[in-house]
């Protein structure tokens, strides 16, 4: 089954910049959304169709495409942007969705 | 406003089935997919599926295929998800999502609060 794989875990210092990645073969093909989750709540879209940002969603947030990798940065890191990241795309066929494992981003 | 209310939290005995609503409002029902995606305690997102609440046609992830049942009501905006045959690793936060579709890849601008199913002896 296709896989989205993300980093475990980044950790930056407040008005750092964080980079947040997910790779996958059908991503050239396919286009990418984030979401935050903070603990005990439901997911948020952040970034839609790549390098979009949904509605409410401060500028520094912004996505990025090549290849087979698809990035999230977060520049000026604030400490209220520590939550848990994850990248959403669908397979080849555009049959299955299928979510990244989630990365965990600390602010130090 | 844009809402999706779920149910309850269900506590389940293995072998059971467990049945989730996600009763929506605020938007045309019939206009847009209703996925569900759940999360294991401290675990990541699991996609599980779609429904289309115009036609009740179903797209179910290959993990769920046999145990796994979609529905909606339209007449009070609610789509269901049943699970059966549950399993400790049935243990999770099921949510809804509202699916929007761009380039055959779906995605999810809306979601419900979220509902634990606790599986348990």
């Amino acid at each position: 089954s296709y896989e989205l794989t993300q980093p475990p875990s980044v950790s930056v210092s407040p008005g750092q910049t964080a980079r947040i990645t997910c790779s996958g073969d059908a991503l050239p093909k396919r286009f990418a959304y984030w979401y935050r989750q903070k603990p005990g709540l439901a997911p948020v879209l952040v970034i839609y169709q790549d390098n979009e940002r949904a509605l409410g969603i401060p500028e520094r947030f912004s996505g990025s495409s090549s290849g087979t990798t698809v990035t999230l940065t977060i520049s000026g890191v604030q400490p209220e942007d520590e939550a848990d990241y994850y990248c959403q795309s669908a397979d080849s066929s555009g049959t299955y969705e299928v979510f990244g494992g989630g990365t965990k981003l600390t602010v130090l | 406003q844009i809402q999706l209310v779920q149910s309850g939290a269900e506590v389940k005995k293995p072998g059971a089935s467990v049945k989730v609503s996600c009763e929506t409002s605020g938007y045309t029902f019939t206009a847009y997919y209703i996925h569900w995606v759940r999360q294991a305690p401290g675990q990541g997102l699991e996609w599980m599926g779609w429904i289309n609440p115009s036609s009740g046609a179903t797209n179910y992830a290959q993990n769920f295929q046999g145990r796994v049942t979609m529905t909606r009501d339209a007449s009070i905006t609610t789509p269901y998800l049943e699970l059966s045959r549950l399993t400790s690793d049935d243990t999770a936060v099921y949510y809804c999502a509202r699916g929007r579709r761009w380039r055959e890849t779906y995605y999810f601008d809306y979601w419900g609060q979220g509902t634990l199913v606790t599986v348990s002896s």
